[in-house]
């Protein structure tokens, strides 16, 4: 059973400010590892999906790292707006693109104006 | 593109009844497509993986007689909960993955809040 923690549970931050959180997973077996970006009563946005150990995405202002064999993955946020504002889920997937993911239980970040 | 549906987006039921949530997807074609709980301070749960036109696949601890998942088309998936009572209170998202995709990449819809009364 795969275990995925983020940390922390919730953040307040001051708009403009930048911001990171952190997911952590078992470094054996790893697949793949997912970021969701999830507003209330909308679907998660897939924000990245991180295959290799070092890898680094970027998407304007939102960015990511993965280290596999620490087993952790940071979400960064630039600058950050009120339309940052959401739960930022991390998931891993165990095997092929056929299979479920594992997912933490999400960083709630607001982000005050 | 790959923007999946689900209905309803709430519902409240009595205890023993039947509830069917729908997981379309709108766009593409799903030959897979996953059904996820989450209670209060959880993380989502996979509960089953659905596959056209065959029987799904459920997690450990997840009664298949209680949620029966049809997969009838490449657009569609429903769960029902059969008899729901109180402890099934939750929210159930369904997701979906499009063929070619690999690294588990799924989409995912907006969720459905079942309160049983």
């Amino acid at each position: 059973i795969l275990n995925v923690e983020q940390s922390p549970q919730s953040l307040h931050v001051q708009e403009g400010d930048s911001t990171n959180f952190t997911c952590s997973f078992p470094s054996s077996n790893f697949y793949a590892l997912h970021w969701y970006r999830w507003e209330t009563a909308k679907s998660p946005e897939a924000l990245f999906v991180m295959t290799l150990n070092g890898d680094e995405k970027k998407k304007g202002r939102i960015s990511a790292t993965l280290n596999t064999k620490e087993g952790y993955s940071y979400l960064y946020i630039k600058g950050s707006q009120p339309e940052d504002s959401a739960t930022y889920l991390c998931a891993l997937g165990s095997g092929g693109g056929a299979d479920g993911l594992t997912f933490g239980k999400g960083t709630h970040l607001i982000i005050q104006p | 593109g790959a923007v999946v549906s689900q209905h309803p987006s709430r519902v409240i039921c009595k205890s023993g009844t039947s509830v069917k949530i729908e997981c379309r997807s709108l766009d593409f074609q799903a030959t897979t497509m996953f059904w996820y709980r989450q209670f209060p301070k959880q993380s989502l749960m996979l509960m089953a993986t659905s596959n056209e036109g065959s029987k799904a696949t459920y997690e450990q601890g997840v009664e298949k007689d209680k949620f029966l998942i049809n997969h009838a088309s490449l657009t569609l998936s429903t769960l029902t909960v059969t008899s729901a009572h109180p402890e099934d209170s939750s929210f159930y998202i369904c997701s979906a993955g499009r063929p070619g995709l690999a690294n588990n990449e799924q989409f995912f819809g907006p969720g459905t809040r079942l309160t049983v009364l």
